[in-house]
């Protein structure tokens, strides 16, 4: 099965500093790969997703760069907010099958 | 358009009994995956339903099942329930291939 190992764990960042959260995976079979914020009592929200034959993505503050050689994604936050404070989780994707990484807390310090 | 739906939210039950949750998908998602999140254990992976057919497994004892109706909801069950069945079940829906939608999720707890 997908091995999936998401560092740091927790992550603390001043209000308006960037954040990055590394994503390292074994499946070279992964095609898609998104990543989901997870605010307490709720489910995981899809923030960012990009597919294999993509490098970068970037919607707003968020951005994902993808190196498929090295079977390793990354998120990028930046200009962070306190509402950014969350789990975060990649999930790696290969035949309609999610493999979350543990998660990671980032805390927003205001 | 609505977003994905779980019922109930909250259940308690005890040991040896059985639990059927309930997920209504995106209008449209043909797709249901079903996933356990534990402190543990993290979000693990129980199965996938396409047009009534279970497309997907992951690596849960035969006691977890599931199905999914011809309008697309989906139904899981966990029989003979055990203490470390404790978990938030979530569902998640999809119209593609991979792009998952997820619900709030239903809090199971074993006494």
């Amino acid at each position: 099965g997908e091995n999936v190992e998401q560092h740091p764990s927790t992550l603390s960042v001043q209000e308006g500093d960037s954040a990055v959260i590394k994503c390292t995976y074994s499946d070279s079979a992964s095609n898609y790969f998104p990543w989901y914020k997870q605010e307490l009592g709720k489910g995981p929200q899809l923030i960012i997703d990009i597919r294999s034959n993509v490098g970068e993505k970037k919607d707003q503050r968020i951005a994902v760069t993808l190196n498929k050689t090295a079977k390793h994604f990354s998120l990028h936050i930046t200009e962070t907010q306190p509402e950014d404070s969350a789990v975060y989780f990649c999930a790696p994707t290969n035949d309609y099958k999610l493999s979350f990484g543990a998660g990671t807390t980032v805390t927003v310090r205001a | 358009k609505a977003g994905v739906t779980q019922t109930p939210r909250y259940l308690i039950k005890t040991r040896g009994q059985q639990v059927t949750l309930s997920c209504s998908p995106i209008s449209g998602h043909r797709s249901v995956s079903w996933y356990q999140q534990t402190p543990g254990q993290g979000l693990q992976f129980l199965f996938e339903y396409f047009s009534e057919t279970q497309r997907n497994k992951g690596n849960f004892p035969g006691r977890f099942s599931g199905r999914q109706f011809s309008n697309s909801r989906s139904e899981m069950n966990v029989s003979t329930l055990e203490l470390g069945d404790s978990a938030l079940y979530l569902c998640a829906s999809s119209s593609t291939a991979d792009t998952q939608y997820f619900g709030p999720g239903t809090r199971l707890t074993v006494l």
